[in-house]
């Protein structure tokens, strides 16, 4: 157990809609990551926060969007789903990226877009 | 852009046999850190090893090592004595500029009894 949470676990729904995923970072964990894991395209970086505040984004689509919350939890939200969207969608939390230590992934929340 | 590079989709080895994956990446940076994870069926992912760029002592831990050579940009993790239980797919990862790790394509490894 890396102590990092993720609800849900999995999430059916359909083309069009919206979905939230949440995360909880480890105690004391100030930065939280998201990644996406599809088949094709392997594990992408989709936006870091630190402590509130967005710190970096990678390939994160206009439809994604993300925000911590002031509690250190933070949540991505999917809207306009595609089936493309499917995927595992994978939160990862660290202390401080500055330091470069290893990152905690949670369980992950794997999305199917039917 | 960084980039990672697994050169090997898939390994098949005896247990308690020794396998070694291969990873080469990119970077301009000085200071950096390079990660192997294993993703096993349930598809957790696990920090197997770590090694910091300006370290150049080989990282070790326990069956796991790697073999750093820093000019080369390569980094390869050995398991030794391997089990069952190291069934499972490998990413090798760099974290440069303190933003995010860049994964490799992975490698699948089975272990067979």
């Amino acid at each position: 157990d890396s102590g990092v949470t993720q609800t849900p676990k999995h999430l059916i729904t359909a083309t069009g809609q919206r979905v939230t995923l949440r995360c909880s970072p480890r105690s004391g964990d100030l930065s939280v990551y998201w990644y996406q894991q599809s088949l094709d395209q392997g594990l992408q970086f989709l936006i870091q926060y630190y402590n509130g505040e967005e710190r970096a984004k990678g390939n994160i689509l206009e439809r994604f969007s993300a925000q911590q919350f002031p509690d250190l939890h933070s949540e991505l939200n999917l809207s306009s789903l595609e089936l493309g969207d499917s995927a595992l969608y994978f939160c990862a939390s660290s202390v401080d990226p500055v330091i470069g230590g290893e990152q905690f992934f949670g369980p992950g929340t794997r999305l199917t877009v039917l | 852009a960084q980039t990672v590079t697994q050169s090997q989709p898939e390994m098949s080895v005896q247990e308690a046999e020794t396998v070694t994956l291969s990873c080469t990446y990119d970077t301009s940076e000085n200071n950096y850190y390079l990660f192997w994870y294993k993703q096993p069926p349930s598809r957790q992912m696990i920090l197997v090893i770590r090694q910091e760029a300006y370290k150049q002592q080989n990282a070790t831990e326990n069956r796991f090592s790697v073999n750093f050579q820093k000019a080369a940009k390569s980094f390869s993790l050995k398991i030794s004595d391997s089990q069952l239980g190291d069934t499972a797919m490998y990413f090798c990862a760099s974290f440069q500029g303190a933003q995010k790790l860049v994964f490799g394509q992975g490698t699948r490894l089975t272990i067979n009894p």
